[in-house]
């Protein structure tokens, strides 16, 4: 079977500083990968995605990096800002559009 | 537009009884999603429906199941329910074959 998993359950960082948090998966078919974000007693939120035969995206304050060498997947958030703070999960899709979610990375901003 | 909208948002039952949960999806999308979110688990996925057919199932027991209504409209049921199906239950919908789903806000089911 395939798996997603983070390298840190916990981040914390100082506002205005940078995040970048990590991820790993397993299926070297996938499609391409999306980064979630959920805050509190909300359902998650997309944020960026990045398709499997990209190494880089960039959107708004948002990077993502992806290396399928060694089958890994980054977000880096730019200026983070306590907004910020939330779980963010990485998924990986297959071509059959089944998606699999890693645990999820809690991200405190510090004031 | 409307969001996901799911249905109820928080539900308590006791073991053995059976549960239907509902989401109505994005208007215009066809593809609806369902996953189980426990602490430590993250998001593992349930089902996929699209134009009433399962498309894709995770790897969950038969208790679990689903279904799609011409409109988009999905439920999913658990029957004969166990304290481990505590849990968040998220509904995505999306058009088939994009990146970007969208979630509901969940279901909070406890079994006591």
């Amino acid at each position: 079977g395939e798996s997603v998993g983070l390298h840190l359950p916990t981040l914390s960082v100082q506002e205005g500083d940078n995040s970048i948090i990590n991820c790993a998966y397993s299926n070297s078919a996938s499609d391409y990968f999306i980064w979630y974000k959920q805050e509190s007693g909300k359902g998650p939120q997309f944020i960026i995605d990045i398709r499997s035969n990209m190494d880089k995206r960039q959107g708004q304050r948002v990077t993502v990096l992806l290396n399928k060498t060694v089958k890994h997947l980054s977000l880096q958030i730019a200026a983070t800002q306590p907004g910020d703070s939330a779980v963010y999960f990485c998924a990986d899709v297959t071509p059959g559009n089944q998606f699999y979610f890693g645990t999820g990375t809690s991200l405190t901003v510090i004031p | 537009k409307a969001g996901v909208t799911q249905t109820p948002r928080y539900l308590i039952k006791t073991r053995g009884q059976q549960v239907t949960l509902s989401c109505s999806p994005i208007s215009g999308h066809r593809s609806v999603s369902w996953y189980q979110q426990t602490p430590g688990q993250g998001l593992q996925f349930l089902f996929e429906y699209f134009s009433e057919t399962q498309r894709n199932k995770g790897n969950f027991p038969g208790r679990f199941s689903g279904r799609q209504f011409s409109n988009s409209r999905s439920e999913m049921n658990v029957s004969t329910l166990e304290l481990g199906d505590s849990a968040l239950y998220l509904c995505a919908s999306s058009l088939w074959g994009a990146a970007e789903a969208f979630f509901g806000q969940g279901t909070r089911l406890t079994v006591v």
